[in-house]
C-alpha cells in the first residue's frame, strides 16, 4: 500500500512551457485534491474531485487544468507556466467522512 | 467563507517542556472537522490530530491534545514533553462536514506556526 504518490519530485520549467504533475493513490479514495504551498504560507486548494469524471475549482484554479478518468489518478496540468506558479504542489486523497492523506509534494521552479 | 488564523508565526520550547499553539477560525457551519498537521523539513504533511465539531470531548493522541472551544471558535494544540523531533511547522486546518456532495474534502489552512524545540 503506497498511499499517495507524486511525480516528479522536482521540476524546472521555462516560462510558457507546459507540463503535467502526476498523482496516484491506491486506497480507493473517492476524493482527491491538489494544493499549492508558497513560502511561509499554508496550503491553498487548486482543484478537487469527488469521484471519477467529476472535478471542480478550488481557491486558486487559474492556470491549471485537471481531469479524473480513474479513481486512482488525478493529474494536474500547467498549461503555460508562469513564474508565479513556482511553488510546492501537494496532492491529497480521502474517503468520505475521513481524513486527508497527502503525497510527498512536487517542487516546481518556473524561470 | 471560512477562514483559519494562526497568530503565532514562530515559537520555541525547551525539550521536555509543554507548548501550546493557537488557532482560531471563522465559520457559520455547525458541523465540521478541525485538524492539526505537522510539516517537518522534509515537507511531508503529517496528520497530528483531528477533532469533530459535534464531539465535546477534546481529542488526544499520545503527547498531543487539543483544547476545542466551539463557541469561541478556538482550537489550540498542546504538545507535552516536547521532543527534538517535534521541530516543524504546524498547520491548523478546517473542513466542512456535509456528507454526500457537501463533503468535498476541501481543507482551509492557517498560515502555520514554526515550532523550534531546543535541547
Amino acid at each position: 500500500n503506497a498511499g499517495v504518490t507524486q511525480t516528479p519530485k522536482f521540476q524546472v520549467l521555462k516560462t510558457g512551457q507546459s507540463m503535467t504533475l502526476q498523482c496516484a493513490q491506491d486506497m480507493n479514495h473517492e476524493y482527491m485534491s491538489w494544493y499549492r504551498q508558497d513560502p511561509g504560507m499554508g496550503l491553498r486548494l487548486i482543484h478537487y474531485s469527488v469521484g471519477a469524471g467529476i472535478t471542480d475549482q478550488g481557491e486558486v484554479p487559474n492556470g491549471y487544468n485537471v481531469s479524473r478518468s480513474t479513481t486512482e489518478d488525478f493529474p494536474l496540468r500547467l498549461l503555460s507556466a508562469a513564474p508565479s506558479q513556482t511553488s510546492v504542489y501537494f496532492c491529497a486523497s480521502m474517503r468520505l467522512g475521513g481524513t486527508q492523506y497527502f503525497g510527498p509534494g512536487t517542487r516546481l521552479l518556473v524561470l | 467563507a471560512q477562514t483559519v488564523t494562526q497568530s503565532q508565526p514562530e515559537m520555541s520550547v525547551q525539550e521536555a517542556e509543554t507548548v501550546t499553539l493557537s488557532c482560531t477560525y471563522d465559520t457559520s457551519e455547525n458541523n465540521y472537522y478541525l485538524f492539526w498537521y505537522k510539516q517537518p523539513p522534509s515537507r511531508q504533511m503529517i496528520l497530528v490530530i483531528r477533532q469533530e465539531a459535534y464531539k465535546q470531548q477534546n481529542a488526544t493522541e499520545n503527547r498531543f491534545s487539543v483544547n476545542f472551544q466551539k463557541a469561541a471558535k478556538s482550537f489550540s494544540l498542546k504538545i507535552s514533553d516536547s521532543q527534538l523531533g517535534d521541530t516543524a511547522m504546524y498547520f491548523c486546518a478546517f473542513m466542512k462536514h456535509g456528507g454526500g456532495s457537501g463533503n468535498t474534502g476541501k481543507l482551509i489552512f492557517g498560515q502555520g506556526t514554526t515550532l523550534q524545540v531546543k535541547p
